[in-house]
């Protein structure tokens, strides 16, 4: 049971617009916690895609983007492409554990 | 382009202790403005921090492992290890390490490629 939640899978077909929501509480997002978003393929490490709630690391495109609200976050892709199918997983960090990290379980993207 | 890169033991027989180290290239791993994490993933799960070091040597564990983690730095061979005991088969996964910036909550900005450790005897 991951102490972030997010959905199992969403999809989308090319060029459409995704969501991928993250919903914590208040001893972590709600907390004041940033939050950070990687994409992980299969058998490859897994890359920061989003930092700070917002922000794209250098090479990241801008179809990528993050926001934060309260308790939650969310990950919007935009102009969906083949490429972008990949696991999708929010981080942040836990007061009422001891400051530790957390992950959300995962989200499937789907390209239609 | 700094990169990590795990290695170790694939396969531990339940009880025993789980050796990882990750060994750091194009950068060095003294540097004060990051510590040194690994993060696991058993199969069909999700991700699940274990713990990191900063470059002073002071080290934060997941709660849930802290009985069973120890995690050092051998600033000589530019690496850091991982070593998890007393390992059942719910600690079968693979295990990651990856550099985060020594700050309130940083990400995990670089990550290794990973090595699978299968729990079995």
């Amino acid at each position: 049971q991951s102490v972030l939640t997010q959905p199992p899978s969403v999809s989308g077909a090319p060029g459409q617009r995704v969501t991928i929501s993250c919903t914590g509480s208040s001893s972590n997002i709600g907390a004041g916690y940033d939050v950070h978003w990687y994409q992980h393929l299969p058998g490859t490490a897994p890359k920061l895609l989003i930092y700070g709630n917002n922000i794209r690391p250098s090479g990241v495109p801008d179809r990528f983007s993050g926001s934060k609200s309260g308790t939650s976050a969310s990950l919007a892709i935009t102009g969906l492409q083949a490429e972008d199918e990949a696991d999708y997983y929010c981080q942040s960090y836990d007061s009422s554990l001891s400051g530790s990290g957390v992950f959300g379980g995962g989200t499937k993207l789907t390209v239609l | 382009q700094l990169q990590l890169q795990e290695s170790g033991s694939g396969l531990v027989k339940p009880l025993e202790t789980l050796s990882l180290t990750c060994a750091v290239s194009g950068g060095s791993i003294s540097s004060g403005a990051y510590s040194w994490s690994w993060i696991r993933q058993p199969p069909g799960e999700g991700l699940e921090w274990i713990g990191y070091i900063y470059h002073s040597g002071t080290t934060y564990y997941n709660p849930s492992l802290k009985s069973r983690v120890t995690i050092s730095v051998d600033r000589s061979k530019n690496q850091f290890s991982l070593k998890l005991s007393s390992v059942t088969a719910a600690d079968t996964a693979v295990y990651y390490c990856a550099r985060r910036y020594s700050a309130y909550g940083a990400p995990f900005d670089i990550w290794g490629q990973g090595t699978m450790v299968t729990v079995s005897s």
